[in-house]
């Protein structure tokens, strides 16, 4: 099955500063790599997603770049701001391969710092 | 629509006990998944379900642990005879399909002491 790992494990960023965070996955079938942000005591919510027909996507602040050729996918950060602090986790899945289930990698657990 | 709905919010019992916990997903979504959260695992997969159908269970740990989803709208997870290993948050999760975007409803905090 597949297999998601992600980096770093926690990561401190001064306000204003770019965050990354890269995760890796293993299945070459995978196609679809959502992003998930969960804050403190709340639910995981979707940020950001990517298809593997396209390299990079943006959305305001955030973006996700992907590398087919070497299975991994990065979130990108921009003008970090105090409410970005959170645990993120990443996800690879495949579609059109039935019923495959969405792995997500360990989180990483993103600090602003004022 | 109000969103995933999860019941109870908080559960505290007592080791040994039945615990029952209960998700309503979003009308339309086809695909309804339970997720349990600790500090040590992280967010795991326990089952899946497609159509009301269980997909795929290898995430349950043990035969204390059923999940079923006797129409598309309400599923039950529950744990018998519950232990303190098993404290954690659990999350019910719909989504219109595997590729989509999941939407987790508030979660169960559920100690069992």
């Amino acid at each position: 099955g597949e297999n998601v790992e992600q980096h770093p494990s926690t990561l401190s960023v001064q306000e204003g500063d770019s965050a990354v965070i890269k995760c890796t996955y293993s299945d070459s079938a995978s196609n679809y790599f959502p992003w998930y942000k969960q804050e403190l005591g709340k639910r995981p919510q979707l940020i950001i997603d990517i298809r593997s027909n396209v390299g990079e996507k943006k959305d305001q602040r955030i973006a996700v770049t992907l590398n087919k050729t070497a299975k991994h996918f990065s979130l990108h950060i921009t003008e970090t701001q105090p409410e970005d602090s959170a645990v993120y986790f990443c996800a690879a899945t495949k579609s059109n391969f039935g019923n495959e289930k969405l792995t997500f990698g360990t989180g990483t657990r993103l600090t602003i710092i004022p | 629509d109000a969103g995933v709905i999860q019941s109870p919010r908080h559960e505290v019992t007592e080791m040994g006990q039945e615990v029952t916990l209960r998700c309503k997903p979003i009308s339309g979504h086809d695909y309804l998944f339970w997720y349990r959260q600790t500090m040590m695992r992280g967010l795991e997969l326990l089952i899946y379900f497609n159509n009301n159908v269980p997909i795929d269970d290898s995430g349950m740990p043990e035969d204390r642990f059923s999940a079923k989803m006797p129409n598309a709208s309400f599923s039950t997870l529950k744990i018998q005879p519950s232990e303190p290993r098993d404290s954690a948050v659990y999350f019910c999760a719909s989504a219109q399909g595997i590729a989509y975007e999941q939407y987790f409803g508030p979660g169960t905090r559920l100690t069992v002491t």
